[in-house]
């Protein structure tokens, strides 16, 4: 298996522009997570999903954040309008899920966004 | 959601063993542990996780006393390569929301 994809793998845009970035998990993987590393707030959850549904968002930081995943492949995270602000380094990550207590998550290489 | 204590850095020689320790006194009873590893420009990679006691396997050993207040993961004989920040990470038997990465330990291993 490839592992987690995510592309782009650096992004740089203008305040205000749309940033998407894209996700596909590992097969057969139920639950997607999107996270954000900064140097100043460390590695944080965004939000993730089970079986396609978005479980808990609480960690989107406001609503020019926007996540979606339309099958069980492909995830999206939006920024709209980006700014300075969203620079940092957004991971995406898989897991196959809580049974038998495995919550192992695996991880992609991550996008690189610069807004400047 | 069960906070994580521990060193913001530590250093070492290769082949020493060396243990981080992780501070988790809120730890609920379906909490488990879970150890990661991040070099620079990647994303963390897992190491081991357990619940109680002790889990070995080929990379690292996890000790958790009894009352599951903390927990060591231990490396054995280090080379360069394991230079990189380490996160404990508690919690996930509610759901992953409960699984937070902290600052993490940042490991250096030195010739």
């Amino acid at each position: 298996d490839a592992g987690v994809i995510q592309s782009p793998r650096h992004e740089v845009t203008e305040m205000g522009q749309e940033v998407t970035l894209r996700c596909k998990p590992i097969s057969g993987h139920d639950y997607l997570f999107w996270y954000r590393q900064t140097m100043m707030r460390g590695l944080e959850l965004l939000i993730y999903f089970n079986n396609n549904v978005p479980i808990d968002d609480s960690g989107m930081p406001e609503d020019r954040f926007s996540a979606k995943m339309p099958n069980a492949s492909f995830s999206t995270l939006k920024i709209q309008p980006s700014e300075p602000r969203d620079s940092a380094v957004y991971f995406c990550a898989s897991s196959l899920g809580g049974t038998s207590g495995d919550y192992e998550q695996y991880f992609g290489p991550g996008t690189r966004l610069t807004v400047t | 959601l069960a906070k994580t204590t521990q060193p913001i850095s530590m250093d070492s020689y290769e082949g020493q063993e060396v243990n981080i320790t992780c501070s988790h006194n809120n730890i609920a009873t379906n909490d488990y542990i879970t150890w990661y590893q991040q070099f620079p420009s990647q994303g963390p990679r897992f190491i081991i996780q357990g619940y109680k006691t002790k889990v070995t396997n080929e990379v690292a050993s996890l000790f958790i006393p009894a009352d599951r207040k903390s927990s060591t993961l231990s490396l054995p004989r280090v080379s360069l390569s394991d230079t990189a920040v380490y996160y404990c990470l508690v919690g996930a038997g509610s759901g992953y929301s409960t699984l937070t990465f902290g600052k993490g330990t940042m490991l250096l291993v030195s010739p």
